[in-house]
């Protein structure tokens, strides 16, 4: 089964600065990963998602991540931020690639972003 | 939330009643999960299904905790009874299939006093 681990459980940047959101992710098979946003008090909604293809992936609000299979991670990017992306951001593969559990998201711990005027 | 409705938005009960949440899911998706969501332990999955059978449960806590989805438009996550500490945000999601996106509801946050 994969995991993934989000290196940093907060990250506090400033308005226009720019931003980037660990992931690192362990799996033998093969890869889906997701990054899903979770704005105060709402659901999670897709960010971007990486099926195969391109290794760098472009998502909503500017956002874009790269797939790197030698490192085995997805790290989250923005080059400026706006306060509006004030949020908690997860980074989540499919529990397995295979099988009846494949619909599993193995959600990782979650980074909080707050962005500061 | 792409259309995934969840009921009641906000409940609020005493210690050992029974508390029932519901989902209500956009068709055409065959997996539906429910996860709770503390600061403490973060984003958990209880139970999820698959075509309407319960496929894994084994994030469900306590027998207090039961979960049904009597058809593909319809799921409930029932506590019975109710502890201060279930309190937390619950979310319900569905999923269609391989390299697809789960799809949120805005969750039902619970308190228990």
């Amino acid at each position: 089964a994969q995991s993934v681990t989000q290196l940093d459980s907060q990250v506090p940047v400033f308005e226009e600065a720019p931003v980037e959101l660990r992931c690192n992710y362990s799996s033998s098979v093969s890869v889906y990963l997701f990054w899903y946003v979770q704005y105060p008090n709402q659901g999670l909604q897709l960010l971007l998602k990486y099926l195969s293809g391109s290794t760098l992936v472009k998502g909503i609000n500017g956002f874009e991540a790269e797939f790197n299979k030698s490192q085995t991670s997805f790290h989250l990017r923005k080059p400026s931020v706006h306060i509006s992306d004030t949020a908690e951001y997860f980074c989540a593969p499919p529990g397995n690639a295979g099988g009846t559990s494949y619909g599993k998201l193995t959600f990782g711990q979650g980074t909080i972003l707050t962005v500061h005027p | 939330d792409a259309g995934v409705i969840q009921s009641p938005r906000h409940e609020v009960t005493e210690m050992g009643q029974e508390v029932t949440l519901r989902c209500k899911p956009i068709s055409g998706h065959d997996y539906l999960f429910w996860y709770r969501q503390t600061m403490m332990r973060g984003l958990e999955l209880l139970i999820y299904f698959n075509n309407n059978v319960p496929i894994d449960d084994s994030g469900m806590p306590e027998d207090r905790f039961s979960a049904k989805m009597p058809n593909a438009s319809f799921s409930t996550l029932k506590i019975q009874p109710s502890e201060p500490r279930d309190s937390a945000v619950y979310f319900c999601a569905v999923y269609r299939g391989r390299g697809d996106e789960q799809f949120f509801g805005p969750g039902t946050r619970l308190t228990v006093l």
